[in-house]
């Protein structure tokens, strides 16, 4: 069955500093992974997916997320972190057989201290 | 462009009242989703409909929540009798189509719902 952990339930980074949030997956074939952030008493927004190609993928608002297959991970990284990027981030991988349904991470919370 | 939106933002029930959430998708997305996700955990997939059809309901607790999507646009979910463990945010999604997992889902605000 397929499968998303996020092992780390908080992350905290000073601002200025590098970030990365680890994602590990479980897939039977090819994944189609996904990067979501969601604010407080937000809904969700997607950062950015990898399908294929090049492994390095660039999102939104400055986050890129390296896709490596032989470690089954997909961690989401930024060179310098900002306050404003304290959030909630999920992880997601996409069933690619059957529905296509999404399955999430239990989600990582970021804390940019300043 | 419209986001996805939903209603109400907030609900407060007693067990074993009715509920309903309603969903708007964004104009032109032919897939829509339904998700709840429990304090401290992801959101968990309830139900995905393609226009009207119900593509996937495996996760859906049938015996108290129910899900309608007619004219393939705004979609309601309802729960009856509420339970206790049922407190969580309800997530609405749209995606233009479902393209083989390629399409992007745009996530509403949620309807956080307290049951007592």
């Amino acid at each position: 069955a397929q499968s998303v952990a996020q092992p780390e339930d908080q992350v905290n980074v000073a601002e200025g500093n590098p970030l990365t949030v680890k994602c590990t997956y479980s897939v039977s074939g090819n994944p189609y992974l996904f990067w979501y952030v969601q604010y407080p008493n937000r809904g969700l927004q997607f950062l950015l997916k990898y399908i294929t190609g090049d492994n390095l993928v660039k999102g939104s608002y400055g986050f890129e997320a390296e896709f490596n297959k032989s470690q089954t991970s997909f961690h989401l990284k930024k060179p310098s972190a900002l306050v404003s990027d304290s959030a909630l981030y999920f992880c997601a991988v996409r069933d690619t057989s059957g529905t296509y349904k999404y399955i999430f991470g239990t989600g990582t919370r970021l804390k940019v201290l300043a | 462009e419209a986001g996805v939106a939903q209603s109400p933002r907030y609900k407060i029930i007693e067990k074993r009242q009715s509920v309903a959430f309603w969903c708007n998708p964004i104009s032109g997305h032919a897939t829509l989703y339904w998700y709840q996700q429990i304090l401290g955990q992801g959101p968990k997939l309830l139900i995905q409909f393609q226009n009207n059809g119900v593509v996937d309901d495996s996760q859906l607790p049938k015996d108290r929540f129910s899900a309608e999507r007619l004219k393939g646009v705004d979609s309601t979910l309802k729960i009856q009798p509420a339970k206790l463990e049922d407190s969580a945010v309800y997530l609405c999604a749209s995606s233009v189509s479902r393209d083989r997992g390629l399409e992007t889902q745009y996530f509403g605000p949620g309807t956080r719902l307290l049951v007592l």
